[in-house]
């Protein structure tokens, strides 16, 4: 079946350390997104895709740093500039298109040690 | 810059009940509106969206919305609610964001519980 991967669910980080979230989609969209979900605070973007070796800071990039080398993946990495890390983080992926709806991976939970 | 009100962060219902959960957008074009709903620790689902024509428009697990212009309103119903609709749920707007880049901005969520 046609989806989104992201792996791990579970990640754990400790100081100083930059951890890589994996994002890999099988449905042939052009477009990816990363974003941070925090209780109450809903979906922010951290950057996207719109094509392959292409991408684009979205609303909190700071600490955050993405690669599109290929049209299926989408890597996110987490620096160790980013101070609070702790959230869940969201992949998804669409058409390049305003009207179309974007496809979410099931997320992964990254926590501080 | 668009942006997404959902007024209400928590709203308990008994099943059965019926149920409107509320969406403003801002917006200055023509706009692309979804509803997503989330199960705890899971990714977004997508339940239904308005790109034109009808204002009334259906979605999956029986659930409806009504766009309305006048109020720059999205507004989701359902007419009786199963415990299995307990979750949390999203509306969105999607607008171009420069050049040929694209983009949804998200509410904050509605928190549903269901009482037996």
């Amino acid at each position: 079946d046609g989806g989104i991967t992201q792996s791990p669910k579970y990640l754990f980080r400790k100081e100083g350390q930059n951890v890589t979230l994996s994002c890999e989609q099988n449905l042939n969209h052009d477009a990816m997104y990363w974003y941070r979900q925090d209780p109450g605070q809903g979906l922010r973007l951290i950057y996207y895709s719109q094509i392959v070796n292409d991408f684009q800071k979205g609303d909190i990039a700071e600490g955050y740093s993405v690669s599109r080398e290929k049209k299926e993946s989408f890597p996110l990495t987490v620096t160790s500039a980013q101070k609070n890390p702790t959230a869940f983080y969201l992949c998804a992926s669409g058409r390049q298109s305003a009207n179309q709806p974007q496809h979410f991976g099931d997320g992964t939970r990254l926590s501080i040690l | 810059a668009q942006s997404v009100t959902q007024p209400d962060i928590h709203i308990t219902v008994s099943e059965g009940a019926s149920l409107e959960l509320r969406c403003n957008y801002s917006y200055g074009a023509t706009p692309y509106l979804f509803w997503y709903v989330q199960s705890p620790g899971q990714g977004l689902q997508l339940l239904l969206k308005y790109f034109s024509g009808d204002t009334l428009v259906q979605g999956i697990k029986g659930f409806e919305a009504e766009f309305k212009r006048s109020q720059s309103s999205f507004n989701l119903r359902k007419p009786s609610v199963h415990w299995s609709d307990a979750a949390e749920y999203f509306c969105a707007v999607g607008a171009r964001s420069g050049g040929s880049n694209y983009k949804l901005t998200f509410g904050k969520g509605t928190l549903l519980t269901v009482n037996p």
